[in-house]
């Protein structure tokens, strides 16, 4: 089946840092990836997506690329805020097995804290 | 822009209660998604409909069961309630592209935190 591993967390930076969040996923066929963001008391909100390989999803600043050889999603952004502060999930989705196109598969979550 | 509506945001029941949750998807939409989080955990897909028929089914307990309306609006009930359905349910849509099989990404709500005590 399906599976999404991300880094394991928490994450913290200081503001203006770097920032690199690995995901690599197992699926048959060729799913969709996306980066979810869940700020504090909030549903989940999507942040990028790729559909196909060597699509590079992007949005404020945070970027990811669907690689197909390493299997591998990392999301990245150049310079954080404080604002950016949040749970990040991985995820796929795919029509392999019968698996209906938005039925997603999450990863664990990445805990990120950025300090002023 | 409309969103998904969930409702109610929040809910307590006490244990062997029943409860209903609703989720209102965005105007157009086809498809509803029931997602639960456990404290600390990454959501796990439950069940979704499409024009009201069930189209996938994944870890829903047999004490669930939930439908998808005539205007597309979705129930999730919940029977004989246990403290380790304490979570956040958080129900998604999405619409089908016209000529093909696959769906646009799903748009989620902002959940029902149920507290079972």
């Amino acid at each position: 089946g399906n599976s999404v591993t991300q880094m394991e967390g928490p994450v913290t930076l200081s503001e203006e840092a770097f920032l690199t969040i690995n995901c690599t996923y197992t699926a048959t066929g060729y799913p969709s990836l996306f980066w979810y963001v869940q700020y504090p008391g909030e549903g989940l909100q999507l942040l990028l997506k790729a559909t196909k390989a060597d699509d590079k999803g992007s949005n404020k600043g945070f970027e990811a690329t669907y690689r197909k050889e390493t299997t591998s999603f990392h999301l990245e952004k150049g310079s954080v805020q404080v604002s950016d502060s949040a749970v990040y999930f991985c995820a796929l989705s795919g029509r392999a097995g019968g698996t209906s196109y938005g039925k997603l598969t999450f990863g664990q979550g990445t805990i990120l804290t950025v300090h002023p | 822009a409309a969103g998904v509506i969930q409702s109610p945001r929040h809910l307590i029941k006490e244990k062997r209660e029943t409860a209903t949750l609703k989720c209102y998807p965005i105007p157009r939409h086809d498809t509803v998604y029931w997602y639960q989080q456990g404290p600390g955990q990454d959501p796990q897909f439950l069940i979704s409909f499409y024009e009201k028929m069930q189209s996938d089914k994944g870890s829903i307990p047999d004490r669930f069961s939930a439908q998808q309306f005539s205007d597309y609006h979705s129930e999730l009930n919940m029977s004989s309630l246990e403290l380790g359905d304490s979570a956040l349910y958080f129900c998604a849509s999405s619409i089908k592209n016209r000529g093909s099989s696959l769906n646009t990404e799903a748009f989620f709500g902002q959940g029902t935190r149920l507290t079972v005590v």
